[in-house]
């Protein structure tokens, strides 16, 4: 069972530097989100796709677009990389929809990401 | 105020123990309950969902929400080394979860 794939798993940039990081899932889920998570600041939302087509900011947007590539498919890209972007990035999907909004989220194992 | 409080630990028990561990959060909007657990490296993985006040148990767990008093726990009953990890409390409103900062746990032989 794959669940949520997230590709790469590490990567390091220098400042300036863009980047795109993937995440595919095979659940057919609706909804697809990005979270950074940094020590002692839990999980922060970056952007969410409540379906294909839409996409949506969360708590921490700037300096990030995101891509609903397709059902299965929702990017994180990096334009100008900063050093306050080095976290670890999760990407997760629910099968929360337009009046099925309440249902949990499932992760994939991150991306770690440092930019020097 | 954060919308979530959660104290981060790390709270360290002997193996056989009963762990209880809590988060208060501030906005009455919330609908819906989770608690996840995280092991190093790892993604978050879904242990507990509720959306009503008072328990609901699962095996060794068990969740308890109070929303009179905006407060959740999860009890682990039994704990094993495999319970060492970081346990997330998250509280969701429509499609959106907001999570505690994560408390750790070490359960030790």
């Amino acid at each position: 069972n794959a669940g949520v794939t997230q590709t790469p798993k590490f990567q390091v940039l220098k400042t300036g530097q863009s980047m795109t990081l993937q995440c595919a899932q095979d659940m057919n889920h609706n909804s697809m989100y990005w979270y950074r998570q940094d020590p002692g600041m839990g999980l922060r939302l970056i952007y969410y796709s409540a379906s294909e087509g839409t996409t949506d900011k969360g708590e921490v947007p700037n300096g990030y677009n995101v891509s609903r590539l397709n059902k299965r498919e929702f990017s994180l890209r990096l334009e100008s990389a900063a050093p306050s972007q080095t976290s670890v990035y999760f990407c997760a999907s629910s099968e929360a929809a337009v009046g099925l909004s309440n249902q949990p989220q499932h992760f994939g194992d991150g991306t770690r990401l440092s930019i020097l | 105020q954060k919308e979530v409080e959660q104290d981060p630990g790390p709270l360290s028990v002997p193996e056989g123990a009963i762990v209880s561990l809590n988060c208060t959060y501030s906005n009455s909007a919330f609908q819906y309950f989770m608690w996840y657990r995280q092991y190093s490296r790892k993604g978050p993985e879904l242990l507990m969902y509720t959306y009503s006040s008072g328990n609901k148990e699962d095996g060794r767990f068990t969740a308890q929400v109070d929303k009179s008093s905006k407060y959740i726990s999860l009890f682990i009953r039994d704990s094993q080394p495999s319970d060492s990890a970081t346990y997330l409390c998250a509280w969701g409103s429509s499609y959106k979860l907001i999570f505690g900062s994560g408390t750790r746990l070490l359960v030790r032989p």
